[in-house]
């Protein structure tokens, strides 16, 4: 079965900073990988996906992660931090004949400071 | 406006009661699902209906119960036997397996049992 670990469980940030934000997966083959992002209190948005072709992908709002299969990571940046990026980030996997089933990782809360 | 509806937004429950959560969505989506948050362990899923008519056990069913009667609504029951009910509990749908169509999330519903 494929499982999920987000290492960080809260990051600070100053605002214009990079943020880089840590997932490993664990799957035999090759996963479906995922980043959402959750605003307090709300439900989740999909930030991007991976599933093959190139390993730096592009996403909404500025983000992108980069697949390493030699690390088993999949690992989500973004250049600089705007104050709305205050959030729970939270990194997925699933697998081709997983009947429609994500595994998410415990997410990671960013902070944003002025 | 396309999109998911969950209602309520809070909900308080005597513990032994069951309760039903509400979950409709206008997207015209066939797949839905039920999702558990609780802090620090990210989402697990508890139901999953691919189609009308059809749902699955997820990772966490027992205690719970759904039904799938129309394309638009899942509404998700939390009876008496869930020993640990109180949650936020998201629902999400998707055009077919998420791993092609993205998963988009309703705003939550947060179950508080007294």
């Amino acid at each position: 079965a494929q499982s999920v670990t987000q290492p960080d469980i809260h990051i600070t940030v100053s605002e214009g900073a990079s943020l880089e934000l840590r997932c490993n997966y664990s799957y035999g083959a090759t996963p479906y990988l995922f980043w959402y992002v959750q605003s307090p209190g709300q439900g989740l948005q999909l930030l991007l996906k991976y599933f093959s072709g190139d390993t730096l992908v592009q996403g909404i709002k500025g983000f992108e992660a980069e697949f390493k299969r030699s690390q088993s990571s999949f690992n989500l940046r973004k250049p600089s931090v705007h104050w709305s990026d205050a959030a729970e980030y939270f990194c997925a996997v699933g697998a081709i004949h997983s009947d429609y089933k994500l595994s998410f990782g415990a997410g990671t809360t960013v902070t944003v400071r002025a | 406006d396309g999109g998911i509806t969950q209602s309520p937004k809070y909900l308080f429950r005597k513990e032994g009661q069951n309760v039903t959560l509400s979950c409709e969505q206008n997207l015209n989506h066939d797949a839905m699902y039920w999702y558990r948050q609780d802090p620090g362990q990210g989402l697990r899923l508890i139901y999953y209906s691919q189609i009308v008519n059809d749902f699955q056990k997820g990772d966490i069913a027992e205690g719970y119960s759904v039904s799938r009667e129309k394309k638009e609504s899942f509404p998700l029951t939390v009876t008496s036997a869930q020993k640990n009910p109180t949650a936020f509990y998201l629902c999400a749908s998707s055009m077919g397996d998420p791993m092609d169509n993205e998963q988009f999330f309703g705003p939550g519903t947060r179950l508080t049992v007294l």
